[in-house]
């Protein structure tokens, strides 16, 4: 059964600086998504990454998958305080069903 | 292109009584999926439809049942409601179609349906 982790659970950033969400999981895919959620909000859509060495860049989000290593990143430059929300990733389990990460809550402060 | 409408936003009920929950998809959209976010648990998948047929169904016990209309349109039903049942039901639509090799099935997420349950 695939299992998804997401660390850190809590990400509390000052503006400016630099941090990444860190997604594992535990069988083989090649489709990963990444969500936003800001609170009391739906889920916007920010990434589909499909194959292995996948980079993909939206202004200050920037997110990459390694297939290899089951793993995928989201990383975050020079944060904003309209990033503040909470990022989930999910993947596919092959039979096209999302598993979702536990999400980072993300807080930038000034 | 409007997107993923879902009825009623917010719903009260009591342990015991049953429920009805409606997602309309983005026009063009056949495929429908079914999710609960609670803050214990997170965001689990429930089940998906396409095309009248459920493809998917996650872990729930058997009164978590839905539907999907000719029309795409779904509706999920919660029976015998107990207070762990509280959560955001939140319905997502894609235009992915099982069998065409299409290199990805991206989900757009409706606002969701608010229940609580006393």
């Amino acid at each position: 059964e695939l299992k998804v982790e997401q660390n850190p659970l809590f990400l509390s950033m000052q503006e400016g600086k630099n941090y990444t969400i860190y997604c594992n999981y535990s069988t083989t895919s090649d489709r990963l998504y990444w969500y936003r959620q800001d609170p009391g909000k739906s889920l916007e859509s920010l990434f589909v990454l499909l194959s292995n060495g996948a980079v993909k860049q939206e202004g200050r989000l920037m997110a990459s998958l390694d297939t290899k290593a089951r793993l995928s990143t989201l990383h975050i430059t020079a944060a904003v305080h309209d990033l503040s929300a909470t990022y989930f990733c999910a993947v596919d389990d092959n039979t096209d069903k999302l598993i979702f990460g536990t999400g980072t809550r993300l807080q930038v402060f000034p | 292109k409007a997107g993923v409408t879902q009825t009623p936003r917010y719903l009260i009920k009591t342990r015991g009584q049953q429920v009805t929950l409606s997602c309309s998809p983005i026009s063009g959209h056949r495929s429908v999926s079914w999710y609960q976010q609670t803050p214990g648990q997170g965001l689990q998948f429930l089940f998906e439809y396409f095309s009248e047929t459920q493809r998917n169904k996650g872990n729930f016990p058997g009164r978590f049942s839905g539907r999907q209309f000719s029309n795409s349109r779904s509706e999920m039903n919660v029976s015998t409601l107990e207070l762990g049942d509280s959560a955001l039901y939140l319905c997502a639509s894609s235009s992915f179609i099982p069998g065409q090799g299409q290199e990805y099935n991206e989900q757009f997420f409706g606002p969701g349906t608010r229940l609580t349950v006393l």
